[in-house]
């Protein structure tokens, strides 16, 4: 089945580690975004990408940074990690030309299984 | 703007009904729907688009009001599989474009036997 896989799924590091998550996926498209969930807090987005070579901030992107490697592959990256980064990391994709015409205009997102980060 | 769900927490017997509350303080294109069972993933559920199109789940129901800018779920005949915490997201793109949500900050269901 087409998916979308994480990696590590735990991670526990130390305060000023640079750490970096991996996100690939095999359902081929194009948008690929990283959001982080905290309890009480929801899903908020750090990263999207809509291509290799477009990469845009989103609402809590710093002190992170991001790299799309290929169409499949999208990685997240903290450079010097500190405690308040402790959460739950997901990753997703969407595509919005599948469907009639091209054109998805539901383009909802798939979510791979999270990757959970302990910073000390 | 993150959009505000309520309540934030609902308990409910099997076979009760819920209804999940999203609004928002700007105008919406459209407002998505996910659920996350507890240690899993968000699921995609429900879409719903201005001008009355959704693509949708089963047995659960949402409505769009537009010009109130806000959106429901409907969980009727609840069942133990829909405990969860739910989610709603609404596009920030240009032109109502729905490559990029704010999602609420969840309203957690609990649906005991």
């Amino acid at each position: 089945d087409a998916d979308v896989t994480q990696t590590p799924r735990n991670r526990i590091t130390k305060t000023g580690k640079r750490i970096m998550l991996e996100c690939s996926q095999t359902k081929g498209h194009d948008r690929m975004y990283w959001y982080r969930q905290d309890p009480g807090l929801g899903l908020r987005l750090i990263y999207y990408s809509f291509d290799v070579k477009d990469i845009n901030k989103g609402e809590i992107s710093d002190g992170y940074s991001v790299s799309r490697q290929a169409q499949a592959k999208f990685s997240l990256s903290l450079e010097s990690a500190i405690p308040n980064q402790t959460a739950l990391y997901f990753c997703a994709t969407s595509d919005p030309k599948a469907g009639t015409g091209g054109r998805n205009p539901y383009n909802e997102q798939f979510f791979g299984p999270g990757t959970r980060l302990t910073v000390l | 703007q993150q959009p505000v769900q309520s309540p934030q927490a609902v308990i409910l017997r099997e076979g009760e009904d819920a209804v999940i509350n999203c609004s928002s303080s700007k105008a919406l294109y459209s407002v998505h729907w996910y659920r996350q069972k507890h240690g899993e993933a968000p699921v995609f559920l429900m879409i719903l688009l201005k001008g009355g199109e959704q693509k949708g789940h089963e047995k659960i129901s949402a409505s769009f009001n537009e010009k109130k800018q806000q959106s429901s779920l409907y969980l009727t005949a609840s069942q133990l599989s829909y405990s969860g915490t739910y989610f709603c997201g609404t596009p920030g793109g240009g032109g109502g474009s729905n490559y990029k949500l704010t999602f609420g900050k969840g309203t957690l269901l609990t649906v005991n036997p």
